[in-house]
Formats: structure tokens, sequence, C-alpha cells
């Protein structure tokens, strides 16, 4: 069954750290993975999407990498502003097949 | 902005009405896809909509329908209101149906409140 977690569930953080998002997949034949930003009550925005062959890719402050090998993402957020506060969405796609896997997310909140 | 637009932005009724949401696709794309978000929950795929056909079903409840026009616009009936249909609901939409074709861009959603 293809699933998506991520961890931390939730995070508190101070403004002007940096700070690192899991995600872990078993969604399989991969095609690629997107990182997406909810702000509460809005809908997501892609921030990156990266398949297979990159390893990493950014996007400002935020610079996501990918291992296919272990199947494993993570999203870096460096010098994190108030404005990053919302939920980091991990979506993986399949080859061949057009549902997303959605993981649940995290929720980051950055305190000044 | 995302270039997707759905109305009403919010929408208040009663249980056991009937209720219809609109989504306007990005220009361009064919494919509508519908989620649903209750409260504190991730994204619920509920059912997605390529070039006027049926695609892909999600958990979609009986109760719930959904549709896409020629002009590519889609529209998600709810009937049978219950208390658990409040939610935020969600259409995105992309210019194919798989792969790096299928990124979805999602609209600012439509907030159900059913009382």
């Amino acid at each position: 069954k293809n699933q998506v977690e991520q961890s931390p569930q939730s995070l508190i953080i101070l403004e002007g750290k940096n700070c690192t998002l899991q995600c872990n997949y078993t969604v399989s034949p991969f095609s690629n993975l997107r990182w997406y930003k909810q702000d509460t009550g809005r809908g997501p925005v892609s921030l990156t999407i990266m398949t297979f062959s990159e390893n990493t890719k950014s996007n400002g402050r935020y610079t996501a990498t990918l291992d296919a090998d272990t199947k494993q993402s993570s999203l870096h957020i460096t010098a994190s502003q108030l404005s990053d506060s919302a939920s980091y969405i991990c979506v993986v796609s399949a080859f061949g097949n057009e549902k997303l896997t959605f993981g649940t997310g995290t929720r980051l909140t950055i305190i000044p | 902005d995302s270039g997707v637009t759905q109305t009403p932005k919010h929408l208040i009724t009663a249980t056991g009405q009937r209720v219809t949401l609109r989504c306007s696709p990005r220009s361009g794309d064919l494919s509508v896809y519908w989620y649903q978000q209750s409260l504190d929950q991730g994204l619920q795929f509920l059912i997605q909509y390529y070039n006027g056909e049926e695609r892909a079903k999600g958990n979609i409840l009986e109760r719930f329908s959904a549709q896409q026009f020629p002009d590519l616009h889609s529209e998600l009936n709810l009937s049978s209101l219950e208390l658990g249909d409040s939610a935020l609901y969600f259409c995105a939409s992309s210019v194919g149906t798989s792969g790096l074709y299928n990124e979805q861009f999602f609209g600012p959603g439509t907030r159900l409140t059913v009382l």
C-alpha cells in the first residue's frame, strides 16, 4: 500500500532558526515528490517538485532533498521567518498512477 | 494566486440540505480534483475528472457527486448534509493526469459549515 509519513507532526522554533522536516514514503514505482506549504485556511502552494534523478532542489530559503534509495525526503528551511508558520505537506506520485499520495503534514510554528 | 477559482468562499447551511460547490480550473488545465479537509486533518482526495470524464475516485461518499462540464469547470454536489460534512473543500487542477503533468494547483477553498 502506498503511504507517505511525515515527521515531526508539529514543530515550534524561534524566528531566525533553521529546521528540517522529514518525509518517508513507500510509493512505488516512484515518479516524483512534491512539497507543499499550506497556510491555515488556504489552499496548498507548491514549493518544490523532484523526480527520481534529482537529489536537491531549492526555492529561496527552502531546500528539499531526495534519497530515492532509502525513500526519504527532507525539507530544510533556513533563517525562518514568521510567515513560514504553516503546514508542510509531502506528496508522492507513482508512475502511471494519477492518484497522489499525501502525507498528513508537519505543522510548523515560528515564534518571535 | 494559483489561477484556480472556487465559489462560494463560505457556505453555511443546515443538516439535510444540499449544496453545490463550483470550481474553475487554470486556463489550459484539463484535470480537476476535489479534496476535503476537516479540522486539523490532512487532505482527503474525493474525485478527479479529466476532460469531462471521471478519472479516479477516492473516499467520496455516495451522498456526494461531481461533474465536469464541457467548458471544464466542475461542480461538487453534497446532499443530505450532516454535521460531519463541515470542512474545507479544495479544488485543484493540472494539465494532465500523471507524472510531472499532474502537478496540482489548488484553489482557495470553500468553507462549508453545516449547522
